[in-house]
Order: C-alpha cells, then structure tokens, then sequence
C-alpha cells in the first residue's frame, strides 16, 4: 500500500533554532497535510497544501508541496518550547478519502 | 464552536470482551473518518463515512471491527472478542465534506489497552 517516509525521526534542538523535516513518497498526493500532536491529543492541522510547488505559512511555519507532487517539507523558525510534540505529515490521493499518514518526527528542545 | 469528541478517552478491557468507541464529529460535517495509532506510529484508516454513501471499509484489519454512523452524526466503532494487538488510540476525525480542499480535524482519541 501507500506509505510516506518521514525525516528524522527525531530531532533535538536548542530553543530558537530553525527546524526543517520532510516526507517523500513513491505516489503521486493532490493534498498535503501537516499536523501535530501534543501528548494525549488528537492531531492538529497546522497547514495545508494542494497545488504543486504551493509554498504555505502559518506563522512560523512554512511548508511546500513539492514540484513532483511526491514530497512536502516542513520548516518551523526560532523555535520554541510549545513547538515541542510530534509533527506528522499526511498526503491524500486524487479521488480517494483516507488520508496515508508518515511515522512522524519528535521534536525535543533543549533549554 | 466544539471540536470531535470521543468517549471514552481511556479504556481498558480484558482478552475477548468486545468494546464500543464513540465519536461525534463536528456540528455540519458530513464525512467521518475512524483511525487508529499505535505506540510511537503513524495513523492508519480504518473506516470512512460520507452522507447516506456505503461507508469506505477497506482500512479494517478483521471481520471483528465494524463501524456504524447513525444519522449521519454520531458514529460508533466496535471492536468484538478484543485482542491484545487491538491496543492503540482510536482517532476519529471529521470534515465538511469529502475530499480536499476539506481538512480532516481530530478527535482527543480513544486509548484502548486490552489486557
């Protein structure tokens, strides 16, 4: 089936360092999505993207639907402690309704 | 205005019991989406509702989860004869319609922990 590869893993970081992460896949997406999760928390939107080479931000963060429609990346600048969680990226076919999600990436800030 | 609830927010349950899951999506959204997480992973789809559609099921792992969505709103996810790999957080996630451009917002979950 579909999978997204998502790097790093994990991250850590100190306070106000910029972040960068990125998802690739082997399929082409219509719609990327970003979201994060804060422990025992559903996922929270953070941006969406749904045209090739789109360049989005949401404060912050910025993130880019890649040319290819195979990939998104993810930045987030002067980080800071609340940006600690797990930021996940999902992509989601023409036509289909699901969304397939990457394993994520734990951000960690080190004060 | 309120966002997905789901109930309840922890369960635990012995080998072989069945559970129920519950969720009720945001006021005016029409699709809702049931996935599931397990520990330190992604969210894999299980089900997926839209309207008075056949619901999506192509996500569920056996004939022992089965999902009903009545009245177009709330939604239950059930689980029979639990198995210990059935322990994850449930998400339930809705948007107002199906399809991009129409972001999925989640739920708080549903841990489930069988014993």
């Amino acid at each position: 089936g579909q999978q997204l590869n998502q790097s790093p893993q994990s991250m850590f970081i100190q306070e106000g360092e910029d972040v960068s992460m990125n998802c690739t896949s082997s399929s082409i997406f219509n719609t990327w999505l970003w979201y994060k999760q804060d422990p025992g928390e559903g996922p929270v939107l953070l941006i969406a993207l749904y045209k090739a080479g789109e360049l989005t931000s949401n404060g912050r963060l910025t993130a880019q639907f890649g040319i290819t429609r195979k990939d998104s990346f993810l930045n987030i600048s002067a980080s800071i402690p609340s940006d600690v969680g797990i930021y996940f990226c999902a992509g989601q076919t023409q036509g289909a309704q699901k969304l397939v999600f990457g394993q994520g990436t734990r951000l960690t800030i080190n004060p | 205005g309120a966002g997905v609830s789901q109930s309840p927010s922890n369960k635990v349950t012995e080998k072989g019991k069945d559970v129920e899951l519950r969720c009720d999506p945001i006021s005016g959204h029409t699709a809702l989406y049931w996935y599931r997480q397990s520990l330190g992973q992604g969210l894999e789809f299980l089900i997926y509702f839209q309207g008075n559609s056949a619901p999506d099921k192509s996500g569920l792992p056996s004939d022992r989860f089965s999902a009903e969505r009545t009245g177009g709103s709330v939604s239950t996810l059930t689980i029979q004869r639990t198995q210990q790999e059935d322990s994850a957080v449930y998400l339930c996630a809705s948007s107002l319609e199906a399809g991009a451009p129409y972001e999925q917002y989640f739920g708080p979950g549903t841990r489930l922990t069988v014993t």
